[in-house]
């Protein structure tokens, strides 16, 4: 069956440390988005990508960054982590019928 | 992203009672759709809804997309217990524009 993967699922790193957070699909969905999830923010859009080599800022796209070199996978990358990244954070992918979402990856910045 | 105003923001439910949420926005959308949001896991869709006035079920849910296009309620029938969770409208603006406003979230408890 396709799906939608995150990996890892949990992480703790230390502030200024790169990270990179990983998104697979295999619908062959054309759109994939990164959102983070925060009590009192519900889900806001970090990056979303249109198709291979198509990336676009969100809302809160300020200390990531993504890169989309082939249809499956839309890896976000945390430059340098700081406290205020720690949230959970969902990948997602669409077509016409709407967005599926992966399992999260829980992020902790210490 | 646009705002969406969901409400109401929390209720409680009783095993066999029917509940409902809306989503209103000062802006028109191209399509709604309701996630729901079990603890640990990702939103799951529900309903999506391409038309004004369409109403649609997916078993005990039925979802309608307002006439004006700037609303769009949940009716959840007969709840049960597993109908706990934090239920998500979303709305896409335009066609060719993959990106959804998501509302906060209502967060369905089970009432003691």
């Amino acid at each position: 069956d396709a799906e939608i993967t995150q990996s890892p699922r949990h992480k703790i790193t230390e502030t200024g440390r790169q990270v990179t957070l990983a998104c697979h699909q295999t619908w062959n969905h054309n759109n994939m988005f990164w959102y983070r999830q925060d009590l009192g923010h519900g889900l806001r859009l970090i990056h979303y990508s249109y198709g291979v080599h198509d990336t676009n800022k969100g809302e809160v796209s300020d200390g990531y960054s993504v890169s989309r070199s082939n249809t499956e996978d839309l890896p976000l990358t945390l430059e340098s982590a700081a406290s205020s990244q720690t949230s959970v954070y969902f990948c997602a992918s669409s077509d016409r019928a709407g967005e599926y979402f992966g399992p999260g990856t829980r992020l902790t910045v210490t | 992203g646009q705002q969406l105003n969901q409400s109401p923001q929390s209720m409680f439910i009783q095993e066999g009672e029917d509940v409902s949420m809306n989503c209103t926005s000062s802006s028109i959308f191209n399509t709604w759709l309701w996630y729901k949001q079990d603890p640990g896991e990702g939103p799951v869709l529900l309903i999506a809804l391409y038309k004004a006035g369409e109403l649609t079920s997916n078993g005990r849910l039925t979802a309608q997309f307002g006439i004006t296009r700037k609303d769009s309620f949940l009716n959840i029938s007969a709840s049960i217990p597993s109908d706990v969770g934090i239920y998500f409208c979303a709305g896409q603006p335009r066609s060719n524009d993959y990106k959804l406003s998501f509302g906060a979230g209502t967060t369905v408890t089970v009432r003691a």
